[in-house]
């Protein structure tokens, strides 16, 4: 059972356009998630996280936005650049778990010059 | 402060075999979190070591098993290594009292 569906699995933006890249959660219980972003050969780099009281989070050109009712979560990439081609993941943690991320299966993002 | 630290970045070795892998966390991140990533299944938990002890373990068989030093500094041990133990094993540090997870660049493993 997988509890946090990613979407979508591939992703092909232009330079300077938006990216969204989607997840969707089962479990009430998960109070964090985070997006990590992962370029090849390097291990996953924390970009922005949210909590379930928040609707927005922005930082720099990126921003999550936070549907609780419909529990999904999504990652808005503004401007998009060549150099934001990677894999992006979202994430989710439980209170008493927060050493326990679990992983959607990630978009591959190409942003085209 | 320096980052995550794992070592050896790669590794061959062939079925049957064992297999040690260590991680140094950030200076005064006493949470260490160990994760395996391959392409099929994506990133999947393996356990989490605080205080030298296991908190959470996730669903791996006993083949997997990990430890925790006084330092903070932990490593992971598979045994009877399977083809299917091919994976970038990731090794994640975070502060207790936070909960942003720190990673590593990894250990690739290669069995063959």
């Amino acid at each position: 059972q997988q509890q946090v569906k990613q979407s979508p699995q591939s992703l092909i933006v232009q330079k300077g356009g938006i990216s969204i890249i989607n997840c969707a959660y089962e479990n009430t219980a998960f109070d964090y998630f985070p997006w990590y972003q992962q370029f090849p050969g390097k291990g996953p780099a924390l970009l922005i996280a949210i909590r379930p009281d928040v609707s927005e989070k922005k930082e720099g050109r990126f921003t999550i936005s936070f549907n609780k009712s419909a529990k999904q979560f999504s990652l808005h990439i503004m401007d998009s650049q060549p150099g934001d081609s990677a894999t992006y993941f979202c994430a989710a943690s439980k209170r008493g778990s927060q050493g326990n991320l679990i992983f959607g299966k990630g978009t591959k993002l190409s942003v085209k010059p | 402060k320096a980052g995550v630290t794992q070592t050896p970045r790669y590794l061959i070795k062939t079925r049957g075999q064992q297999v040690t892998l260590s991680c140094s966390p950030i200076s005064g991140h006493r949470s260490v979190s160990w994760y395996q990533q391959t392409p099929g299944q994506g990133l999947q938990f393996l356990f989490e070591y605080f205080s030298e002890t296991q908190r959470n373990k996730g669903n791996f068989p006993g083949r997997f098993s990990g430890r925790q030093f006084s330092n903070s500094r932990s490593e992971m041990n598979v045994s009877t290594l399977e083809l299917g133990d091919s994976a970038l094993y990731l090794c994640a540090s975070r502060d207790r009292a936070y909960n942003e997870q720190f990673f590593g660049p990894g250990t690739r493993l290669t069995v063959l």
